[in-house]
């Protein structure tokens, strides 16, 4: 199957700094890639649908300055939390579906850790 | 608007017996369907998905489940329950509007005692 590598596994900063999450598909391009985030022992919320080449598409609630979303290529999107706070201390995860291809599964990432100090 | 409920936000079952995991969706149109499973501080795997051909869908490590339209229910079930699968499971459904937004369930946190 096709495979999602997200980077890094687990990260701790410091409140105020800046971190950088990749989301690479490795065997396959993904037009479009989704970024999760999820609450210890809740569900996945969307919050961000990455798309190639153009703006990023949020969620109601998820604020843009805050989640910086980069879609340079077709097998990378990268998620920079900006001013990280404790609050923003949550389990990230992304998704990519096989370019072109609607209504199939999604392929996610291992999941990044954040954990602000 | 897709959504899905899953009843019960744990599980337990003994090991060797009979795992159903309940899901119950909502959509005005045909939906598609999934289930992922993740394990502590992973990512999520898929399970199996239903994209309107056979009701009975069969997926990996033993699981299947069967769409009901009739009941609005896409439950997961396996015969015989194993300690590996001890984990977070979750049901899914593609959002209308394509891009394959997925909406997910709260999930059931499934238990195997020996």
């Amino acid at each position: 199957g096709a495979v999602v590598s997200q980077h890094p596994s687990w990260v701790i900063c410091k409140s105020g700094t800046s971190v950088k999450i990749e989301c690479r598909s490795l065997d396959f391009q993904a037009t479009t890639m989704f970024w999760y985030r999820q609450f210890p022992k809740q569900s996945l919320m969307l919050m961000a649908t990455s798309n190639e080449g153009s703006k990023a598409t949020y969620e109601q609630g998820v604020e843009k300055d805050k989640f910086l979303i980069n879609h340079a290529s077709l097998t990378l999107s990268t998620l920079t939390v900006t001013s990280a706070h404790p609050e923003d201390s949550s389990f990230y995860i992304c998704s990519a579906s096989l370019a072109g291809r609607w209504n199939t599964e999604a392929f996610f990432g291992q999941g990044t850790r954040l954990t602000v100090v | 608007a897709q959504s899905v409920t899953q009843l019960g936000s744990h599980v337990s079952v003994s090991e060797g017996a009979l795992v159903l995991l309940r899901c119950n969706y909502s959509s005005s149109v045909p939906p598609y369907l999934f289930w992922y499973v993740q394990y502590p501080n992973q990512g999520l795997q898929l399970l199996l998905k239903y994209t309107s051909a056979a009701t009975l869908v069969k997926g990996i490590n033993g699981f299947e489940a069967e769409f009901k339209k009739s009941e609005t229910s896409f439950h997961l079930t396996k015969p015989s329950a194993h300690m590996s699968d001890a984990a977070e499971y979750f049901c899914a459904v593609i959002r209308s509007g394509g891009y394959n937004k997925l909406i997910f369930g709260a999930g059931t946190r499934l238990a195997v005692h020996p």
